[in-house]
């Protein structure tokens, strides 16, 4: 079965300090990956996406994500948090096997808290 | 949000009551989608368009109806509204391969 996995439901990190958020996956064939945010009370915000070529992708913010296939991983990454990252993060991959539709599947949602 | 917008933002339903989502996007996309997002769960996909006319069921159906008269409109209907469909709703379209999101509708039903 296709699915995403984010592990871990919260991770704190101190601001200034480098922060990971990880995602796993699993479908069929060449993923393409996608990061959202979501602050509250807000929709879903586009970070970045890897479809092919390098395996570390930038986005916004400073945001950063390195896909690897051997571990089936995306994982986001920033160097030195800021207290205004502090949202919900949702990592998805598209659903393969469905023709041409772009239909994702999502991760259930880590929050990222940053202390000052 | 790729201009897409959602109304309305809030709403308040009691048991068995009707009503409408509306979701536009004024880019001309084909590709468009219904989600729910419910605490701890992710985002659930309920149906999605690749065009006007044409519409198919996603992970979470039951319960909910769609229509794709034009490209612009793609509303979602509750006909029967029950408190497991309290949930926060996201209407997106698909853009060079991502998915964009509107702003969200936050619907009780009590």
């Amino acid at each position: 079965a296709q699915s995403v996995a984010q592990p871990e439901d919260q991770v704190n990190v101190a601001e200034g300090n480098p922060l990971t958020v990880k995602c796993t996956y699993s479908v069929s064939g060449n993923p393409y990956l996608f990061w959202y945010v979501q602050y509250p009370n807000r929709g879903l915000q586009f970070l970045l996406k890897y479809i092919t070529g390098d395996n570390l992708v930038k986005g916004s913010y400073g945001f950063e994500a390195e896909f690897n296939k051997s571990q089936t991983s995306f994982h986001l990454k920033k160097p030195s948090a800021l207290v205004s990252d502090s949202a919900l993060y949702f990592c998805a991959v598209r659903e393969s096997g469905s023709g041409n539709t772009g239909k994702l599947i999502f991760g259930q949602g880590t929050t990222l808290q940053v202390k000052p | 949000n790729a201009g897409v917008t959602q109304t309305p933002k809030f709403r308040i339903l009691k048991i068995g009551q009707s009503m409408t989502l509306q979701c536009t996007q004024d880019m001309n996309h084909n590709y468009m989608y219904w989600y729910r997002q419910d605490p701890g769960m992710g985002l659930k996909l309920i149906y999605y368009s690749v065009g006007a006319g044409i519409t198919d069921k996603g992970e979470v159906p039951n319960g909910y109806n769609v229509s794709r008269s034009t490209t612009e409109d793609f509303p979602l209907r509750l006909e029967l509204a029950a408190p497991s469909q309290t949930s926060v709703y996201f209407c997106a379209t698909l853009i060079t391969d991502t998915q964009y999101f509107g702003p969200g509708t936050r619907l009780t039903v009590l």
